[in-house]
């Protein structure tokens, strides 16, 4: 089973340009995560979605968007890339909302 | 404010037992995990406790004190493999998890 995956693995990206960090689970899991990690600080949470079809916003969801189409897809977009968003992007899901997190291998973002 | 907090660096000794403690200040609580994660990868789940007492996983443990706001993951019979960063998280009231800022723990032989 492959659990999460996440793509891309790296990219460096021009400020000002657009992006989406692409995220699938197999596990039929019902909640999702997006989080950013930086050096010294702990996981924040980007934006989450709690079942297919509905979204919300977490700790630090400026300059970002996701949409959650199915149960098994979601996307984070960039709209306009900012260097402070230079950072490691990680996706998680959970069977529940207090479940446990499983993560994908996390998207290494460097915006110039 | 929410707040969780743990030691930023420890070291220890191969065989060794270490102690890493976590103590949390959160908007209600429904359970505290710990993960593990090696440099450069994903943190992968360890441990749970939503009730007081320990949990014993093999070489590691996790206690947990709801009225004391603390937590500890212990872990017996250290091996070189173990060097990795440790993240203490709790569930609030709103069932969102709240991260600690990990703590790198090194092992030397």
């Amino acid at each position: 089973t492959a659990g999460i995956t996440q793509a891309p693995t790296s990219q460096i990206l021009a400020a000002g340009r657009s992006m989406t960090l692409r995220c699938t689970q197999d596990m039929r899991h019902n909640a999702m995560y997006w989080y950013r990690q930086d050096l010294g600080l702990g996981l924040r949470l980007i934006h989450y979605s709690n079942t297919a079809g509905t979204t919300g916003k977490g700790e630090v969801p400026d300059g970002y968007s996701v949409s959650r189409a199915n149960t098994d897809d979601f996307p984070l977009t960039l709209a306009s890339a900012v260097p402070s968003q230079t950072s490691v992007y990680f996706c998680a899901s959970s069977e529940g909302v207090s479940g446990t997190q499983y993560f994908g291998p996390g998207t290494r973002l460097t915006v110039l | 404010g929410q707040n969780i907090d743990q030691p930023t660096e420890m070291t220890a000794t191969e065989g060794a037992i270490v102690q890493i403690n976590c103590t949390y200040q959160t908007s209600g609580f429904n359970g505290l995990f710990w993960y593990q994660q090696h440099a450069g990868e994903a943190p992968t789940f360890l441990s749970y406790n939503v009730l007081d007492g320990l949990e014993e996983k093999g070489r590691f443990s996790s206690f947990l004190s709801r009225s004391k706001g603390y937590s500890y993951l212990l872990l017996k019979e250290l091996q070189m493999k173990d060097s990795a960063s440790y993240l203490c998280a709790v569930t609030d009231s709103n069932y969102q998890l709240i991260w600690g800022a990990g703590t790198k723990l090194i092992i030397k032989p």
